[in-house]
């Protein structure tokens, strides 16, 4: 599975959109962008996944370039219970690795 | 609807002693994983079954023994606890060729 660049924590004011960047610069082919997220301690909650298009679901957007070496998960309007930590993984599917993600918090 | 269902959610352990963290899932998912999370870290993937009757290790295996009972339970063993152990441990179940896969709320795990 192709490693995962994400920035530790990241701020968002409520009400706004929130961009969380992932590089992926050695994704192959095959292996699709997920991203979880993780509020408190709970276990980890899927919140979209895309392979080489733009993907867009009730809970957020995903962004992938056209080279595939990077996404941004887009939450459009961020509220307090977005407060989370964010994990990108390129995988296909097998697996699941997580790295240590970017914590989000909305500032109100 | 259960989702996953991880037992027991706290547990204390002396040095030395054995257990068996349970997970068990409803929707007939064929692959399942167990996880362990340290404070202030990410997931790591302990063990894997991708179907009933296999199990792969995963990045931090050593320590840790599996059993895919069925389709349904996948257990996770501690031979002999140590405080290293001492974590987070979590359950997650996916369909075969699914992209979401489904986490229990976790175990919390002591050693003293």
């Amino acid at each position: 599975d192709a490693k995962t660049t994400q920035p530790p924590s990241m701020d968002c004011a409520e009400g706004r959109a929130a961009n969380l960047p992932c590089n992926h610069s050695t994704i192959s082919g095959n292996e699709y962008v997920y991203w979880y997220r993780q509020i408190h301690s709970q276990g980890p909650q899927y919140i979209i996944h895309g392979l080489k298009n733009n993907e867009t679901n009730e809970m957020a957007s995903l962004i992938i370039t056209e080279d595939r070496k990077s996404s941004t998960l887009i939450l459009p309007h961020a509220t307090l219970r977005d407060t989370a930590v964010y994990y990108c993984i390129a995988t296909t599917g097998n697996q699941f690795y997580f790295g240590t993600g970017t914590s989000l918090t909305v500032i109100p | 609807n259960a989702g996953v269902t991880q037992t027991p959610k706290f547990q204390v352990l002396k040095t030395g002693q054995s257990m068996t963290l349970q997970c068990a899932q409803d929707m007939n998912h064929n692959s399942m994983y167990w996880y362990r999370q340290d404070p202030g870290m990410g997931l790591r993937l302990i063990y894997y079954s991708a179907s009933e009757g296999t199990t792969d290790k995963g990045e931090v295996p050593n320590g840790y023994n599996v059993s895919r009972l069925n389709k349904r339970e996948f257990s996770l063993r501690l031979e002999s606890a140590a405080p290293s152990q001492t974590s987070v441990y979590f359950c997650a179940s996916i369909y075969t060729g699914g992209h979401d896969a489904f986490f229990g709320q976790g175990t919390r795990l002591t050693v003293v």
